[in-house]
């Protein structure tokens, strides 16, 4: 079982309101990652970190920004929520010092903007 | 850009019957295999993964198969239960994309009572 934890599970909130959705892991892993997931659908990075102070965007437009102060944790922040933001989100964490670097995910948070 | 696919969105199977779930992918630099299962209103969970140079992994009650030659993987399920009931995902990586992942859309997997 990975220990990765993300905050809130669930959120509904009206368009335009700042959220931040909050992801730690604590098995000390260097890379994290978010990603979006619409139900059934294959997932979409969106973010990405290496390590502190690194942050990098994904394949999948966001307005959404990351920030990686700290090594376990990964807070993902939308300033101006959208109905078009309504989605799964995703945090993964790996640890680049195996080779694999296979990635284990958190719980989700579903979002709903009305 | 490089995509991994599944060849069934949906798979319905008998309690106790052997599932086989398949994925195709198409760089063939992608040396890294997972297999995910995700459960409704949960995140993806690993199940098991194979290097490129291998052909056949097994686990429990899983195995997995990959073939180089015509780029697919596959995704075996001995005495499937209830609890196998999942959307399950292939992913494939390579060292020159910094291991990120590559997700295929998922085939939802239903066991029959």
């Amino acid at each position: 079982e990975a220990d990765i934890y993300q905050t809130p599970r669930y959120l509904v909130i009206g368009t335009g309101k700042k959220i931040t959705l909050e992801c730690s892991q604590t098995m000390g892993h260097d890379k994290m990652y978010w990603y979006q997931q619409d139900p059934g659908m294959e997932l979409h990075l969106i973010h990405y970190s290496y390590g502190v102070n690194s942050t990098e965007k994904g394949d999948l437009s966001s307005e959404s920004t990351v920030s990686r102060i700290r090594t376990e944790h990964f807070p993902l922040t939308l300033e101006s929520a959208r109905p078009s933001h309504t989605s799964q989100y995703l945090c993964a964490s790996s640890d680049s010092g195996v080779p694999q670097e296979t990635q284990y995910f958190g719980p989700g948070t579903r979002l709903l903007v009305l | 850009g490089e995509s991994v696919g599944l060849h069934l969105p949906t798979l319905s199977v008998q309690e106790g019957d052997n599932s086989i779930i398949n994925c195709a992918y198409s760089n063939s630099a992608s040396d890294y295999f997972i297999w995910y299962k995700q459960e409704s209103g949960k995140g993806p969970q690993f199940i098991i993964d194979i290097r490129s140079n291998m052909d056949k992994r097994q686990g429990q009650r899983v195995t997995v198969l990959l073939n180089k030659t015509v780029k697919h993987l596959s995704l075996q399920i001995a005495a499937t239960q209830p609890g196998d009931s999942a959307v399950y995902f292939c992913a494939e990586s390579f060292s020159g994309s910094a291991r990120q992942l590559t997700f295929g859309s998922g085939t939802q997997l239903t066991v029959l009572p």
